[in-house]
């Protein structure tokens, strides 16, 4: 199982905002390394939403935010629509046991 | 734009070594001083980072994974590679190879190009 949790789902009517939380430790999200978020759409590869924790890359619209504090980090989702119904995944390092990138468990957004 | 593509057999025998190939087309491999990586995603299960490489040749590997993986380049041909050794069925999942962006430099940056991944089915 992974270092990284995230609640399995989490749902919001269109327009609503909706948060992902990450939850790690001292030895990942608390040590200060950086968390990036991923949205995958069904049959498809994630794309990069947020990236060292609160930065956009070109493209993705700014009702996509980041934040990290603690041992913990948190995506937010404002004005939800449609088309953000998908599944997202945490990343983060973890320095224990020779270091090594890992992923949150994922959570399925679901739009009502 | 950079692009990436995924190939290899889309099925192994359990105890062989699966191979796979990510070929970069609309830019270098060895541009920009990037780091390239593999990443796996079992059926309906999350993401899981196996591997990633500099494209002097340095790696990085799972530790989970570490005694059977190997990544490499080819620069001439602009392609990194993956093989995994001593399959299972546990290693049935698309196989996606992407980039790291280049943020802070280092194998821990978020991946920004993603190739469409391929999937490979451990089986007899």
């Amino acid at each position: 199982q992974s270092v990284l949790t995230q609640p399995p789902s989490v749902s919001g009517a269109p327009g609503q905002r909706v948060t992902i939380s990450c939850t790690g430790s001292s030895s990942n999200i608390g040590a200060g390394y950086d968390v990036h978020w991923y949205q995958q759409l069904p049959g498809t590869a994630p794309k990069l939403l947020i990236y060292g924790n609160s930065n956009r890359p070109s493209g993705v619209p700014d009702r996509f935010s980041g934040s990290k504090s603690g041992t913990s980090a948190s995506l937010a989702i404002t004005g939800l629509q449609a088309e953000d119904e998908a599944d997202y995944y945490c990343q983060s390092y973890d320095s224990s046991l020779s270091g090594s990138n890992v992923f949150g468990t994922g959570t399925k957004v679901t739009v009502l | 734009q950079l692009q990436l593509q995924e190939s290899g057999p889309g099925l192994v025998k359990p105890s062989e070594t699966l191979s796979l190939t990510c070929t970069v087309s609309g830019g270098s491999i060895s541009s920009s001083s990037y780091y390239w990586g593999w990443i796996r995603q079992p059926p309906g299960k999350g993401l899981e980072w196996i591997g990633s490489i500099y494209y002097s040749g340095s790696t990085y590997y799972n530790p989970s994974l570490k005694s059977r993986v190997t990544i490499s380049v080819d620069t001439s041909k602009n392609q990194f590679s993956l093989k995994l050794s001593s399959v299972t069925a546990a290693d049935t999942a698309v196989y996606y190879c992407a980039r790291h962006i280049p943020y802070s430099g280092s194998p821990h940056d978020a991946f920004d190009i993603w190739g469409q991944g391929t999937m490979v089915t451990v089986s007899s």
